[in-house]
């Protein structure tokens, strides 16, 4: 079946521009994740759903970040007053059930998507 | 907080074997994840271990110690297309009582002829 798709794959902006970034997950999966990669690191965790719900937004690193998933399937992630900094790859990963339900010796494996690069001018 | 560390690079020739180390430091310990990166490529799930000992899928083993907040990844067989970033990622629990994964800085394998 199909996997997590993100739009845009590419997006460049002005510093200062608003963005949104789009994630499908794959159908059925409750838990959505948004990560952001800078080169050579590993993913930085965002925020996590729960179905409609933020269930954790404590990686998100300032109020200019925001997201939300109104209908428990599509996530946009919208970033205002972009800064130079913002730049990165940000990726969407879903999961069946998330970390916070599925039982601890099975693997909460997360399904990532191609990722969208953000270029902050 | 947490904290993961694993080797920033690591080489290794094709058809040998090559362990990745990670340790971790964090509190409400759950488990241990392996993702692979290609470059320009999104992370995939290689493997998970909840319970001490060692894990094997195919050329792929993953070992964890929980006493020793250690685990390792375990590529046999080496092939040109291994080359690729490898994560660690601990699941645990926050200062805030969420379950969540945090990925270590990743491992850059470069596998030569």
């Amino acid at each position: 079946g199909a996997g997590v798709s993100q739009t845009p794959s590419n997006k460049v902006t002005e510093k200062g521009k608003y963005v949104e970034l789009r994630c499908d997950p794959i159908s059925g999966h409750t838990a959505l994740y948004w990560y952001r990669q800078s080169l050579g690191q590993g993913p930085e965790f965002l925020i996590y759903f729960q179905g409609t719900g933020a269930a954790d937004d404590s990686g998100l690193p300032n109020d200019r970040f925001f997201a939300v998933r109104p209908e428990g399937s599509v996530s946009t992630l919208k970033i205002q007053r972009t800064e130079r900094g913002d730049s990165a790859v940000y990726l969407c990963a879903s999961s069946l059930t998330g970390t916070g339900l599925q039982e601890l010796a099975i693997a909460d494996t997360q399904y990532f998507g191609p990722g969208t690069r953000l270029t902050v001018l | 907080g947490q904290s993961l560390e694993q080797p920033s690079e690591v080489t290794a020739v094709e058809g040998a074997i090559v362990q990745i180390n990670c340790t971790y430091q964090t509190s409400g310990f759950y488990g241990l994840s392996w993702y692979q990166q290609h470059d320009g490529g999104a992370p995939t799930f290689l493997s998970y271990n909840a319970l001490d000992g060692l894990e094997e899928t195919g050329r792929f083993s993953s070992f964890l110690s929980r006493s020793d907040s250690y685990g390792y990844l375990l590529l046999q067989e080496l092939q040109m297309k291994d080359s690729a970033s490898y994560f660690c990622a601990v699941r645990d629990r926050d200062s805030g009582g969420y379950q969540k994964v945090t990925f270590g800085t990743g491992t850059k394998l470069q596998v030569i002829p």
